[in-house]
């Protein structure tokens, strides 16, 4: 247990439905940030909240929006999802600009049919 | 942009052997990090080593080391006495030191498969 909790574990819904994922980061850790990985691909950086506030913005679809709660848990929203929304969502936390990388969650695989 | 490339797709090695994994960077900051990370079957994104720009000296961690080339932009990972638990998605990342924002930018990852 990476200390890191995302729920659910898997997601399977239908084009046009809207999700949401659910990231508890480590204890005592303010950063949050959310990638997408494609199948057999690399992680691509979407979003980061630093203690409830937006910190950093990557390659976010207009349709995903993102944000972190005052208990320090962020959820990632997809709205409108198509097919090649499929992928893994990592959610990982650091305490703030920590130089000793970040601590992944076990990630939720969404699936779009 | 910083980008991270990571030219083998996929590499095999004999159980106990010593393989090398390549990574190379571009970026026109002076300091940042380097990571390495395994991804096994179960997905977990898992910390392997890492490497600060700022040092010299090539990060070890037992059986893992890196040769960490700063003018070359060059960051492999060398896995020593492979063991079949190596086998794994192998991710190599950079982050800058900045103020602007500290997410990692990943490589397109590295299949290695290991032999018995």
């Amino acid at each position: 247990d990476s200390g890191v909790t995302q729920t659910p574990k898997h997601l399977i819904t239908a084009t046009g439905q809207r999700v949401t994922l659910r990231c508890s980061p480590r204890s005592g850790d303010l950063s949050v940030y959310w990638y997408q990985q494609s199948l057999d691909q690399g992680l691509q950086f979407l979003i980061q909240y630093y203690n409830g506030e937006e910190r950093a913005k990557g390659n976010i679809l207009e349709r995903f929006s993102a944000q972190q709660f005052p208990d320090l848990h962020s959820e990632l929203n997809l709205s409108s999802l198509e097919l090649g929304d499929s992928a893994l969502y990592f959610c990982a936390s650091s305490v703030g600009r920590s130089s000793y990388g970040y601590t992944f969650g076990s990630g939720t695989r969404l699936t779009v049919v | 942009a910083q980008t991270v490339t990571q030219s083998q797709p996929e590499m095999s090695v004999q159980e106990a052997e010593t393989v090398t994994l390549s990574c190379t960077y571009d970026t026109s900051e002076s300091d940042y990090y380097l990571f390495w990370y395994k991804q096994p079957p179960s997905r977990q994104m898992i910390l392997v080593i890492r490497q600060e720009a700022y040092k010299q000296q090539n990060a070890t961690e037992n059986r893992f080391s890196v040769n960490f080339q700063k003018a070359a932009k060059s960051f492999s990972l060398k896995i020593s006495d492979s063991q079949l638990g190596d086998a794994a998605m192998y991710f190599c990342a950079y982050r800058s030191a900045s103020n602007a924002g500290n997410m990692l930018t990943f490589g397109g990852g590295t299949r290695l498969m290991v032999k018995p």
